[in-house]
């Protein structure tokens, strides 16, 4: 059964500093692997999801993801955080086979001060 | 299209009481989900339905039931609230089991 970790519970940013939110995944095979993000109030929305191909993945709101299968990890990045990013973010991973849903990570929480 | 929607938006029960949680999705989507988010503690899926006519069990099963009335619906009843349903629920919706999840805005269940 796949699972998945993200490490850090809370995180705490400078606005215009860069963001790296982990994210390391168990699974036996090639697995597919997706960011959310939750606004205070709101349901979970896609940020960006790997299937195959190419590692480094682009999402919205300038987000970007590299999967690394060397290291059983999809951290998500972006370059300048704003203030509008505060939220929380949810890794998520799921298996090729599709017989089983998608597992969650607990989530991170991103804070982000002037 | 509306997406995923849920109703009711807020609830407050009292301790015994019942009640069925709605959630309908207009993507013609194969699979569904209920969970629960409590602080500290992500998302932990309730129940799923892989397509319509399947139900199953998820991690935190225990005090709830679920339908399946058609591909577009998928409602979540508590039999006898108690206070540690307290939750913020979320349905969600899929392709399939292994696709991209969709989720509504939630409905914030308080037992007392």
């Amino acid at each position: 059964a796949q699972s998945v970790t993200q490490p850090d519970i809370h995180i705490t940013v400078s606005e215009g500093a860069s963001l790296e939110l982990r994210c390391n995944y168990s699974y036996g095979a090639t697995p597919y692997l997706f960011w959310y993000v939750q606004s205070p109030g709101q349901g979970l929305q896609l940020l960006l999801k790997y299937f195959s191909g190419d590692t480094l993945v682009q999402g919205i709101k300038g987000f970007e993801a590299e999967f690394k299968r060397s290291q059983s990890s999809f951290n998500l990045r972006k370059p300048s955080v704003h203030w509008s990013d505060a939220a929380e973010y949810f890794c998520a991973v799921g298996s090729i086979s599709g017989n089983t849903p998608l597992v969650f990570g607990k989530g991170t929480r991103l804070s982000v001060i002037a | 299209n509306a997406g995923v929607t849920q109703t009711p938006k807020f609830q407050v029960l009292k301790t015994g009481q019942s009640m069925t949680l709605q959630c309908a999705q207009d993507m013609n989507h194969n699979s569904m989900y209920w969970y629960r988010q409590d602080p500290g503690m992500g998302l932990r899926l309730i129940y799923y339905s892989a397509s319509e006519g399947t139900t199953d069990k998820g991690e935190v099963p225990n005090g709830y039931n679920v339908s399946r009335l058609n591909k577009r619906e998928f409602s979540l009843r508590l039999e006898s609230a108690a206070p540690s349903q307290t939750s913020v629920y979320f349905c969600a919706s899929s392709e399939r089991l292994k696709e991209t999840q969709y989720f509504g805005p939630g409905t914030r269940l308080l037992v007392l």
